[in-house]
């Protein structure tokens, strides 16, 4: 199994240009998360997807856009690329989906991240 | 709503001394809670877990964890530190659909 998957690892963008970062799980996991992680910010959530066909926003979703492919693929756009969202960002997959009672924990599995500098 | 409480951004220990990284939380509920290793330029991986049962829980890499419910903490523990245990510590309450995640200790070992 490979896990969480991110592509692409790093990437380079002038203020303005989109791009979208792929994310892919093969652990039949429900939920899928995109995180961003800030120099002593710690790990603050865009946007999740607790089951298919289902998205939510996070703390900071404002410049992203997030689509649900299917099961497995999570991926996240930014329109209008800002040097703000100069980052590195994380999926993370967790088995609770919908269906789940409250006794079942949310542990995650974290992909290796995609280092984002906007110019 | 839960919070998590991360002591410290920075620990430093020597090689061979006992790492201690601090953690309280605050729920309403029950919490499950978690410490996750994150190595430089590498994702977040989990350490160890609490979800019911023994409050001391083992995890990988000698490392463990006491939930000590009077004090709401979820402190991290391992007696001697090596170099590799250079990262940093993230801990985290889940049991909803969005895990809360403490800001992160960074864990500095000298030789």
């Amino acid at each position: 199994n490979a896990g969480v998957t991110q592509t692409p690892k790093f990437q380079v963008l002038k203020t303005g240009q989109s791009m979208t970062l792929q994310c892919a799980q093969d652990m039949n996991h429900n939920s899928m998360y995109w995180y961003r992680q800030d120099p002593g910010m710690g790990l603050r959530l865009i946007y999740y997807s607790a089951s298919e066909g289902t998205t939510d926003k996070g703390e900071v979703p404002n410049g992203y856009n997030v689509s649900r492919l299917n099961k497995r693929e999570f991926s996240l756009r930014l329109e209008s690329a800002a040097p703000s969202q100069t980052s590195v960002y994380f999926c993370a997959s967790s088995l609770r989906g919908t269906s789940g009672s409250y006794s079942s924990y949310n542990e995650q599995f974290f992909g290796p991240g995609t280092r984002l500098t906007v110019l | 709503a839960q919070s998590v409480t991360q002591l410290g951004s920075h620990v430093s220990v020597s090689e061979g001394a006992l790492v201690l990284l601090r953690c309280n939380y605050s729920s309403s509920v029950p919490p499950y809670l978690f410490w996750y290793v994150q190595y430089p330029n590498q994702g977040l991986q989990l350490l160890l877990k609490y979800t019911t049962g023994a409050t001391l829980v083992k995890g990988i890499n000698g490392f463990e964890a006491e939930f000590k419910k009077s004090e709401t903490s979820f402190h991290l523990t391992k007696p001697s530190a090596h170099m590799s245990d250079a990262a940093e510590y993230f801990c985290a309450s889940g049991g909803s659909y969005i895990p809360t995640f403490g800001r992160g200790t960074s864990l500095i070992v000298h030789p």
